[in-house]
């Protein structure tokens, strides 16, 4: 059964700081893995997904990595901003069938300071 | 181009009733996936549509069901509400074309069982 934990589950920065987050995964066998923020009472907004051939995937400020054999993944947020204060989750899509359940980790709960 | 659309967003129930939540996929979108978040036990999968069909469950008893209608809008309904289903119930739509589209979710719809 696919596992996927986050830590640290919770980081306080000061703003411009560049800052890591990290996902590991039990189960290398899968399809991709999706990174989201999620704010206050809000849903889940789709930030990068990364196939399991990519090693990485930017999106202006962010970069996903993606170590599908040591099953690890990083979420590297450049000069931290207070509007970047969110939970982020990540999740893994298991390789077996036409199945698009997502196995979520816990997530971290980041806060940006002014 | 709209979002995944959720409603009711706030949902207030008793024990032993029973409810039914909506979502409306972003158009062209033809799977749709709901989540339970709770505080406990994080992101959890509950079921899969597309093409009006259940593709895939996750482990929730069978108080739970859902449904898919012809214009991809989905349905789910909770029977016999017991307090720990108090939840945020996500929705989360996918394309069904090409590799590795990335979900996305809706606002989600907030019960809370008295």
């Amino acid at each position: 059964k696919q596992e996927v934990t986050q830590i640290p589950a919770a980081l306080s920065v000061p703003e411009g700081e560049n800052l890591v987050l990290n996902c590991s995964f039990t189960d290398s066998a899968i399809y991709n893995l999706q990174w989201f923020r999620q704010d206050p009472g809000k849903g889940l907004t789709s930030l990068l997904l990364i196939q399991s051939s990519q090693r990485e995937q930017t999106s202006g400020r962010l970069n996903a990595s993606l170590d599908k054999s040591s099953g690890r993944s990083t979420l590297y947020i450049a000069a931290s901003q207070p509007g970047d204060s969110a939970t982020y989750l990540c999740a893994v899509r298991q390789e077996k069938g036409s199945a698009r359940q997502l196995t979520f980790g816990s997530g971290t709960q980041l806060t940006v300071l002014p | 181009k709209a979002g995944v659309t959720q409603t009711p967003r706030y949902l207030i129930k008793t024990r032993g009733q029973q409810v039914t939540l909506s979502c409306s996929p972003i158009s062209g979108h033809r799977s749709v996936s709901w989540y339970q978040q709770t505080p406990g036990q994080g992101l959890q999968f509950l079921f899969e549509y597309f093409s009006e069909t259940q593709r895939n469950k996750g482990n929730f008893p069978g108080r739970f069901s859902g449904r898919q209608f012809s214009n991809s809008r989905s349905e789910m309904n909770v029977s016999t509400l017991e307090l720990g289903d108090s939840a945020l119930y996500l929705c989360a739509s996918t394309k069904l074309t090409g590799r590795d589209q990335p979900q996305h979710f809706g606002d989600g719809t907030r019960l809370s069982i008295l």
